[in-house]
């Protein structure tokens, strides 16, 4: 199992710009998260789901949109990326309610 | 709504003496408790959880963890401290009534010195 992937692992952008980050888990987990992590402010929780077709907003969801059309890919959209939006980007996906999360190695992002 | 604290930025200590790294959390129901640690340029890898039962839970790599509910407190330690346990450690919890969301603590950096 490759279990939670992440693409690309590094990325620049202009100001303005859009891009969408990949992220798959090959598992069959239901419950999947993104969060990003700035230096010395922990992860935060940008969207989650819960299934397929199900998405939630988390502590910090503005400037972002998900979609979750199938149980594996979990795809983050930038639409109009910003210098605040530099940071490193983690998905997450998790079995059941009793079990831990697993995450993918992050997405570099810096915004210029 | 649920939150996690982690306290100190970073805990100094010297290889073979005991660790603790201090976590507290708030929730309105019964809490889901985690601990990770993050290497350098890596992902979290997960360490230990507290569900229920037993208030000492056991992970890897030799580190344990207490819940303690009245004092809502979920720290990690260790016995003795290996140079090759410092790395970045973050505390995390889930609401039993709402178990979806996970919200992770600012993390503490561990440094052993030999």
């Amino acid at each position: 199992n490759a279990g939670v992937t992440q693409t690309p692992k590094f990325r620049i952008l202009k100001i303005g710009q859009s891009m969408t980050l990949q992220c798959t888990q090959d598992m069959n987990h239901n419950y999947m998260y993104w969060y990003r992590q700035d230096p010395g402010m922990g992860l935060k929780l940008i969207y989650y789901s819960v299934g397929a077709g199900i998405t939630d907003k988390g502590e910090v969801p503005n400037g972002y949109n998900v979609s979750r059309s199938t149980t594996e890919d979990f795809p983050l959209r930038l639409e109009l990326a910003a210098p605040s939006q530099t940071s490193v980007y983690f998905c997450a996906s998790m079995d059941g309610l009793n079990t831990e999360a697993f995450f993918g190695q992050g997405t570099r992002l810096t915004v210029v | 709504a649920q939150s996690v604290a982690q306290p100190e930025d970073q805990v100094n200590v010297a290889e073979g003496n005991p660790l603790t790294v201090k976590c507290t959390y708030s929730v309105s129901g019964n809490p889901y408790l985690f601990w990770y640690v993050q290497y350098p340029n890596r992902g979290l890898q997960f360490l230990l959880k507290y569900i229920t039962g037993d208030n000492l839970v056991k992970g890897s790599y030799g580190f344990e963890a207490e819940f303690n509910k009245s004092q809502t407190s979920f720290h990690l330690k260790k016995p003795s401290a290996l140079v090759s346990d410092s790395a970045l450690y973050f505390c995390a919890v889930r609401e039993y009534s709402s178990a979806s969301k996970i919200i992770f603590g600012s993390g503490t950096r561990l440094s052993i010195r030999p």
